[in-house]
C-alpha cells in the first residue's frame, strides 16, 4: 500500500518558470490538501479539496493552482515561480475532512 | 488563523515530563497532534473532538478544553525517540480548512 505519493522529491527552478507537483493517493480518500513548510512558520494550507471536482483556497493560495479531476490525484501548479515559493511542500489526504491526515514524503522546491 | 503553540522549544533529559500547549482565538471543532522528525513528514499522534475529552497514546496524552479553546499535549517519562517537532492542528467550523500551529521543538537528551 503506497499511501500518499509525491513527485518530484527535489526540484530547482528559475524565477518565472512553471511546474507541477504531483500528488497521488491510493486510499480512496475524499479529502486532499497541500501545505508548504517554511522555517518558523509551521505548515500553512495552500489549497484543499473535499472530493473530485471540488477545490478551495487555504491561507496562502496566491501563485498556486490546483485541480481535482479524480479522487486519486491532486496536482499543485506553480504558475510563475518566485524565490518566495522556495519551500518544502507536503500533500496530505484524509478519509474525512476532520480525520487523521496522511502525509506524503514532501517535495523540496528551490526557486533561484 | 494559525493556532499558537507554546513553548517554541524545550530540552528535556530522558525520563522528564513536558507539556506543550496549543491555543486559538477562534472556536475549535477538533484538535490534532502530529510529530515530525527532521527531514520527514509529520506523523499523526491523536485527534480530540469537541467534548473536552482526553486521550492517551502510550506515555503521550492530550486534553482539549473547548471553553478555553486550547489543547495540551502531555509527554511523561520522555524517551530519546520523543525528539522532534510537535504540531497541533485545528479546524474551526466545518472541518474543511485545517490549520497547523508553528510547532514546538522537543529535544530529549540522555
Amino acid at each position: 500500500n503506497a499511501g500518499v505519493t509525491q513527485t518530484p522529491k527535489f526540484q530547482v527552478l528559475k524565477t518565472g518558470q512553471s511546474m507541477t507537483l504531483q500528488c497521488a493517493q491510493d486510499m480512496n480518500h475524499e479529502y486532499m490538501s497541500w501545505y508548504r513548510q517554511d522555517p518558523g512558520m509551521g505548515l500553512r494550507l495552500i489549497h484543499y479539496s473535499v472530493g473530485a471536482g471540488i477545490t478551495d483556497q487555504g491561507e496562502v493560495p496566491n501563485g498556486y493552482n490546483v485541480s481535482r479531476s479524480t479522487t486519486e490525484d491532486f496536482p499543485l501548479r506553480l504558475l510563475s515561480a518566485a524565490p518566495s515559493q522556495t519551500s518544502v511542500y507536503f500533500c496530505a489526504s484524509s478519509p474525512l475532512s476532520a480525520g487523521e491526515l496522511f502525509f506524503g514524503e514532501g517535495s523540496r522546491l528551490t526557486v533561484l | 488563523q494559525q493556532p499558537v503553540q507554546s513553548p517554541q522549544a524545550v530540552i528535556l533529559r530522558e525520563g522528564e515530563d513536558a507539556v506543550i500547549n496549543c491555543s486559538s482565538s477562534k472556536a475549535l471543532y477538533s484538535v490534532h497532534w502530529y510529530r515530525q522528525k527532521h527531514g520527514e513528514a509529520p506523523v499523526f499522534l491523536m485527534i480530540l473532538l469537541k467534548g473536552g475529552e482526553q486521550k492517551g497514546h502510550d506515555k503521550i496524552s492530550a486534553s482539549f478544553n473547548e471553553k478555553k479553546q486550547q489543547s495540551s499535549l502531555y509527554l511523561t517519562a520522555s524517551q530519546l525517540s520523543y525528539s522532534g517537532t510537535y504540531f497541533c492542528g485545528t479546524d474551526y467550523v466545518t472541518g474543511n480548512q485545517f490549520y497547523f500551529g508553528t510547532g514546538t521543538s522537543l529535544t530529549v537528551i540522555p
